[in-house]
């Protein structure tokens, strides 16, 4: 089936540091969702991609949209503590509403 | 404006009984999607809900899982005969229509078999 390889599957990084993570697959899809997660939580929306070759930035978050449509990467710039926490790459194709996950990138940020 | 609402946030069950997850999804959505996390991994699709209608159940087990989403009154998410595999968090989500705008999770339930 469909799946997406996310990484690096952890990260231990200085305040001030700038991070870089991301997914791949071998199937096409039509959008790339990224998410941050906190424990005992939901996750939640940081970026959406609906275009290949999309750049989009949210604060000191920035995503690209692969232009294969197969991939996707998510940088932090200037990472602080809050930081902390695992984020997720998502993919969905179409309108299934159904969203595959990636395993997760565990980032921790020493302050 | 009240989000994704999912309910028990925690909940036991002894090996054998039966769960019921609830989840109310935002005004104006009428799609909800329940999601499996085993530690540690990813979220796993389950079923894809819309009013009185499951639209996709390709991720739910073909034994002790159903799904539903009434008329009135929120999601539900059963698993009978629990044992400890069933032992996850699960997340719903909901969405305005098809596609994946304003798709929002909720907190999640935290299921327990002991």
């Amino acid at each position: 089936g469909q799946q997406l390889n996310q990484s690096p599957q952890s990260m231990f990084i200085q305040e001030g540091e700038d991070v870089s993570m991301n997914c791949t697959s071998s199937s096409i899809f039509n959008t790339w969702l990224w998410y941050k997660q906190d424990p005992g939580e939901g996750p939640v929306l940081l970026i959406a991609l609906y275009k290949a070759g999309e750049l989009t930035s949210n604060g000191r978050l920035t995503a690209q949209f692969g232009i294969t449509r197969k991939d996707s990467f998510l940088n932090i710039s200037a990472s602080i503590p809050s930081d902390v926490g695992i984020y997720f790459c998502a993919a969905g194709s179409g309108n299934t509403g159904k969203l595959i996950f990636g395993q997760g990138t565990t980032l921790q940020v020493k302050p | 404006n009240a989000g994704v609402m999912q309910n028990p946030r925690h909940l036991v069950r002894r090996r054998g009984q039966e769960a019921r997850l609830r989840c109310s999804p935002m005004k104006g959505h009428s799609h909800v999607y329940w999601y499996r996390q085993l530690p540690e991994e990813g979220l796993k699709f389950m079923v894809y809900l819309q009013k009185e209608n499951i639209i996709d159940e390709s991720g739910m087990p073909k034994e002790r899982f159903s799904a539903e989403f009434p008329k009135e009154g929120p999601s539900i998410l059963r698993i009978q005969q629990v044992v400890r595999g069933d032992s996850a968090a699960y997340f719903c989500a909901s969405s305005p229509d098809q596609g994946l705008n304003g798709y929002t999770f909720g907190s999640g339930t935290r299921l327990t078999v002991v």
